[in-house]
């Protein structure tokens, strides 16, 4: 099984910062990474998939890259809206797997 | 555009069974492969299962154990997951999501609004 481990746990920013948040997978898995927002009481939303690809609709301060086997979201110029849990997940292969997940707070 | 509403869950006894459904609508659903993902109360998200868009395939996380059973039905657009000799640890919310593979990735794009599921006596 491939196991994530995504860091940090929680995060502390303000609005207009720039923040980083890491998934690292336990083996190779050719960039099948997808990033998901999820605010509370709501289901998840897509934002990244295939590791840099932005899904629709997504705004552009929303970024992903991927080295070996490090993957990282990144959000450029924090907005309100983005205070929210963020998960990386790995479709690579079955069963397929979540990180821990990434509480952005104020 | 993609809807997906499920229901079913409720609250049920240890060693019960409950069956989720997802009706589906705003795409083609037996094109779609279709995920079940849980998450307990204030924990994150879990994946569960997932079946091919014709039914020929399932796959399933080790904590299912045989006691969970993911099954569709193209022509109801509906998708189900019958949960059998339910146990406390598996009180959640439960979601369905819809599957968009490609030659490059494979990603949960749309997702329902989840069903609760309580497992207390």
């Amino acid at each position: 099984d491939i196991h994530m481990t995504q860091s940090p746990s929680s995060l502390s920013a303000s609005v207009g910062d720039r923040v980083t948040i890491t998934c690292r997978t336990s083996q190779n898995i050719n960039t099948y990474l997808n990033w998901y927002q999820q605010k509370p009481g709501k289901a998840p939303n897509l934002l990244i998939y295939a590791a840099s690809n932005l899904q629709s609709g997504v705004p552009s301060r929303f970024s992903g890259s991927a080295s070996g086997t490090d993957y990282t979201l990144t959000i450029s110029s924090l907005q309100p809206e983005d205070f929210a849990t963020y998960y990386c997940q790995q479709s690579f292969s079955t069963p397929y797997s979540f990180g821990q997940g990434t509480k952005l707070e104020i | 555009q993609v809807h997906l509403v499920e229901s079913g869950g409720g609250v049920v006894q240890p060693g019960g069974s409950l069956r989720l459904s997802c009706a589906a609508s705003g795409f083609t659903f037996s094109g779609a492969g279709m995920h079940w993902v849980r998450q307990a109360p204030g924990k994150g998200l879990e994946w569960v299962t997932f079946i091919r868009n014709d039914g020929s395939n399932e796959y399933y996380a080790y904590f299912v154990k045989g006691r969970f059973t993911i099954s569709r039905d193209n022509s109801k657009n509906t998708l189900y997951l019958q949960l059998n000799s339910l146990r406390a640890e598996d009180t959640a919310v439960y979601y369905c999501a819809k599957d968009d593979c490609s030659a490059t990735s494979c990603l949960l794009d749309s997702w329902g609004q989840g069903t609760r599921v309580t497992v207390s006596s």
